[in-house]
């Protein structure tokens, strides 16, 4: 049982947009940033958006974040295949002083 | 361009200890503005942080309630790396691991080892 929650899998046809949630509490995404994670099988997760909704170098202004109280989102549009991987949120949590990650959400391009 | 190279053996014995190294190129285990990492990721426990070490006119460790008393992150300076310690190992540590880069002014963990898959077995 992860601390923060997503939900397992979303899927969305190409060129759509989808948002994928990420659920915590006042001592974690409530008092925290959050980053998202992006996963492809074998392979080490990769950052695409740090800081709430700071977008890193490199990544495709396709995708952005947002927070708000102790919920977090990240939303992906013009949906391609290539897309398709796994995502997970994070943050530090004040209570168990460590960070903490959400139990990923598998995106299915349709 | 900062990269991590772990090291170490992809079997254990339960009861036994797992050891792992992480070496740094690009940046030093002593910058103050990084934190060293070890997270783990299983299919019944998805990604879970282990714990770090980071340098801040001296050295500091924090460690995840799950693995505490457990486990010990040490840093070489020496040898620019960092490692791991996990004591007691049962199957149920069975995971990849990863060493990873935090930024801490950023606060996100920005650079990855590759992993290594390690499993618990007799």
């Amino acid at each position: 049982q992860s601390v923060l929650t997503q939900p397992p899998s979303v899927s969305e046809a190409p060129r759509q947009r989808v948002t994928i949630s990420c659920s915590g509490s006042s001592s974690n995404i409530g008092n925290n940033a959050v980053n998202w994670y992006q996963q492809f099988p074998g392979k080490a997760p990769k950052v695409v958006i740090y800081h709430d909704d700071v977008l890193p170098s490199g990544v495709s202004d396709r995708f952005s974040g947002s927070k708000s109280d102790t919920s977090a989102s990240l939303a992906i549009s013009g949906l391609q295949s290539e897309d398709e991987a796994d995502y997970y949120c994070a943050t530090w949590d004040d209570r168990l002083n460590g960070w903490v990650f959400g139990g990923g959400t598998k995106l299915t391009v349709l | 361009q900062v990269q991590l190279q772990q090291s170490g053996p992809g079997l254990v014995k339960p009861s036994q200890p797992l050891s792992l190294t992480c070496v740094i190129s690009g940046d030093s285990v002593s910058s103050i503005r990084a934190a060293w990492n070890w997270i783990r990721q299983s299919p019944s426990r998805g990604l879970e942080w282990l714990g770090r070490t980071y340098y801040r006119s001296k050295w500091y460790n924090d460690y995840a309630v799950s693995v505490k008393g457990r486990i010990t992150i040490n840093p070489d300076t020496s040898k620019n790396q960092f490692s791991l310690q996990l004591n007691s190992m049962t199957p149920e540590d069975t995971a990849i691991y990863y060493c990873a880069r935090e930024d801490t002014e950023v606060e996100d963990f920005d650079y990855w080892g590759q992993g290594t898959l390690v499993t618990v077995s007799s």
